[in-house]
């Protein structure tokens, strides 16, 4: 019973690279969301998918990208890597998008040099 | 939009009850969660609340709710060192987004 998958599960970029971060659910789940967690700052919200075919801005937006390539999968990308990305990225999904729970990816842990 | 808070930190010893606080500032939230992180994992949901409701019990976990003072609470009876984990509430805001707050980290010491 996967849930939501996340790859990879740890990266290592230097300043500028580019990279996707990976994000699959297998619960029919309608909306999708990728956030970020910092020490202390609980976590924020970059995009958002609420159903195929539409992506939204979150809180944190700038500096992501987002596709949401099918019902299953929605990436993030970052174009040109900063050391201010360096984060824990989740992705999670849920079957509405209004207010309904959550469900979490185990995360990935990127950290830029 | 939604604000969230919560203290950064409880420390109680296995078999005591704890309670975890959370304030938030939208009292149109219709859904209040509480969700669990466990050490290099994503969040777990927990339990939730309608906010028509001013209490929820699920086995060791009960969810007070006092939306005149907008105070959410989690208490979990009878702790075991297995619930040493950091706790998020989270309210909906406006837009229907999820707003988190810093998150609680809960110490059980044997």
């Amino acid at each position: 019973n996967a849930g939501v998958t996340q790859t990879p599960k740890f990266q290592v970029l230097k300043t500028g690279q580019s990279m996707t971060l990976q994000c699959a659910q297998d619960m029919n789940h309608n909306s999708m969301y990728w956030y970020r967690q910092d020490p202390g700052m609980g976590l924020r919200l970059i995009y958002y998918s609420a159903s195929e075919g539409t992506t939204d801005k979150g809180e944190v937006p700038n500096g992501y990208n987002v596709s949401r390539l099918n019902k299953r999968e929605f990436s993030l990308r970052l174009e040109s890597a900063a050391p201010s990305q360096t984060s824990v990225y989740f992705c999670a999904s849920s079957d509405g998008f209004l207010g309904q729970p959550q469900h979490f990816g185990d995360g990935t842990r990127l950290s830029i040099l | 939009g939604e604000d969230v808070e919560q203290s950064l930190f409880l420390s109680v010893r296995e078999g005591d009850s704890s309670v975890i606080n959370c304030t938030y500032t939208d009292s149109s939230s219709t859904y209040l969660y509480w969700y669990k992180q466990e050490p290099g994992a994503g969040l777990q949901l927990l339990t939730y609340i309608f906010s028509n409701m001013d209490m929820k019990q699920d086995q060791r976990l009960t969810v007070l709710l006092n939306k005149k003072d907008k105070h959410l609470s989690l208490r979990i009876a009878d702790t075991q060192t297995g619930d040493s984990a950091i706790y998020f509430c989270a309210g909906v805001a406006a837009g229907n987004m999820l707003t988190f707050g810093g998150g609680t980290r809960l110490m059980v010491k044997p």
